[in-house]
């Protein structure tokens, strides 16, 4: 099956430091890839909608000044949390949908990031 | 705008028995997927079944099967001779219509199988 791989699992960081999470598909393009976020014990909630050559669709209540996202490659999407605080710590999930296969309805995830901020 | 609900924040099952697991939705569209994802402690998601709106006919993956009921708007899973590696927390998920490939996610159920 597809594969997305994302980057890294696991990032720790200091308070007001901004901090970067890749989200690659492997062995497929992309032109759209979602950013989701996950706290403990609760569902995944869709933070924006990446698109590959433009500007990213963010969710009501999403602040895109914050969660600064950019798809420069059928195959990278990137998320940065710039100035992190403490309550920016999360699990970040990323998923793909695959370009060949039109809309199947299949999406795919990466392995998630987890962010901690101290 | 679409909405998914699941009304069992827990459940568990003995290990060889069958669970069934509830989902409801709401929705205008009248094209749409409903999907169930798995995600262990690993906490990578894994996608369990599909079912597409327009086929009647309910999907099954092996020892998972649904039970899509459109007119009530439910979708349930059936989990059939339970496995310890069952233990994960469950998530229905509903994509279509005007939202593209967006998912909206219920709010999940962890399910723990017991030996």
């Amino acid at each position: 099956g597809a594969v997305v791989s994302q980057h890294p699992s696991w990032v720790i960081c200091k308070s007001g430091t901004s901090v970067k999470i890749e989200c690659r598909s492997l062995d497929f393009q992309a032109t759209t890839m979602f950013w989701y976020r996950q706290f403990p014990k609760q569902s995944l909630m869709l933070m924006a909608t990446s698109n590959e050559g433009s500007k990213a669709t963010y969710e009501q209540g999403v602040e895109k000044d914050k969660f600064l996202i950019n798809h420069a490659s059928l195959t990278l999407s990137t998320l940065t949390v710039t100035s992190a605080h403490p309550e920016d710590s999360s699990f970040y999930i990323c998923s793909a949908r695959d370009l060949g296969k039109g809309n199947t309805g299949e999406l795919f995830f990466g392995e998630g990031s987890r962010l901690t901020v101290l | 705008a679409q909405t998914v609900t699941q009304s069992q924040p827990e459940m568990s099952v003995q290990e060889a028995e069958t669970v069934t697991l509830s989902c409801t939705y709401d929705t205008s569209e009248s094209n749409y997927y409903l999907f169930w994802y798995k995600q262990p402690p690993s906490r990578q998601m894994i996608l369990v079944i599909r079912q597409e709106a327009y086929k009647q006919q309910n999907a099954t993956e092996n020892r998972f099967s649904v039970n899509f009921q459109k007119a009530a708007k439910s979708f349930s899973l059936k989990i059939s001779d339970s496995q310890l590696g069952d233990t994960a927390m469950y998530f229905c998920a509903f994509m279509g219509g005007t939202s593209g490939s967006r998912l909206t996610f219920g709010e999940g159920t962890q399910l723990t199988v017991n030996p």
